[in-house]
């Protein structure tokens, strides 16, 4: 079966600190994968998606990057955090030509 | 207008409530339908997959689909506690890549 893992599922950063957020899929090959953030009242956003190795496409221009160094890894970083960077990640995957995501536990990230 | 339009509640309900969610949207192009339920602090679970118009039923829950009106509901019947979570409608099309959510509906199942 498959399974999704994302860590780690709480984060405290100051302000324009360093950020990585990992996540891996296991019992499966070529997945698509997608990071999103769900703020309160907003619903969830679509960040980043991917098809595979090294090809990622940016929804949202902002301060944040993705990238795909194995074909179930995905990871979003960030250079330097900023206040309006602090929500609810979360990773998902879906089968190549699939319809429907499987998500991780999200990572809440508070920036202080 | 929006692509997807669902209230978010609350939505307070006794136990044993029959509970109806609903989700519009605007594209026609949407050809695949679900409903994912997010416990607090948790990341959405799939809950629901449909594809054509008409009802489908699994246990307690029965999701519906009106193409033509663009309409799609969740019934939750005998509610429990267990079942207050924020409920997301999701919706994929064969020429996007990712799916599309409504901002979700929070439901709480009173005891």
């Amino acid at each position: 079966s498959q399974t999704i893992h994302q860590w780690p599922a709480t984060l405290v950063q100051p302000v324009g600190s360093p950020l990585s957020l990992e996540c891996t899929v296991e019992g499966t090959s070529n997945p698509n994968l997608y990071w999103y953030r769900q703020a309160a009242g907003r619903g969830l956003q679509l960040l980043f998606y991917s098809v595979g190795i090294g090809q990622i496409s940016s929804e949202v221009p902002q301060n944040l990057s993705a990238s795909r160094p194995q074909d179930r890894q995905f990871i979003l970083s960030s250079k330097k955090l900023l206040l309006s960077d602090s929500g609810f990640y979360l990773c998902a995957w879906s089968r190549t030509g699939g319809t429907e995501a499987f998500f991780g536990q999200g990572t809440r990230l508070t920036v202080v | 207008q929006k692509e997807v339009e669902q209230d978010p509640g609350p939505l307070s309900v006794p136990e044993g409530a029959i509970v109806s969610l609903n989700c519009t949207y605007s594209n026609s192009a949407f050809q695949y339908f679900m409903w994912y339920r997010q416990y607090s602090r948790k990341g959405p679970e799939l809950l629901m997959y449909t594809y054509s118009s008409g009802n489908k039923e699994d246990g307690r829950f029965t999701a519906q689909v009106d193409k033509s009106s663009k309409y799609i509901s969740l019934f939750i019947r005998d509610s429990q506690p267990s079942d207050s979570a924020t409920y997301l409608c999701a919706f994929y099309s064969n020429s996007g890549y990712a799916l599309n959510f409504g901002k979700g509906t929070s439901l709480l199942v009173t005891p």
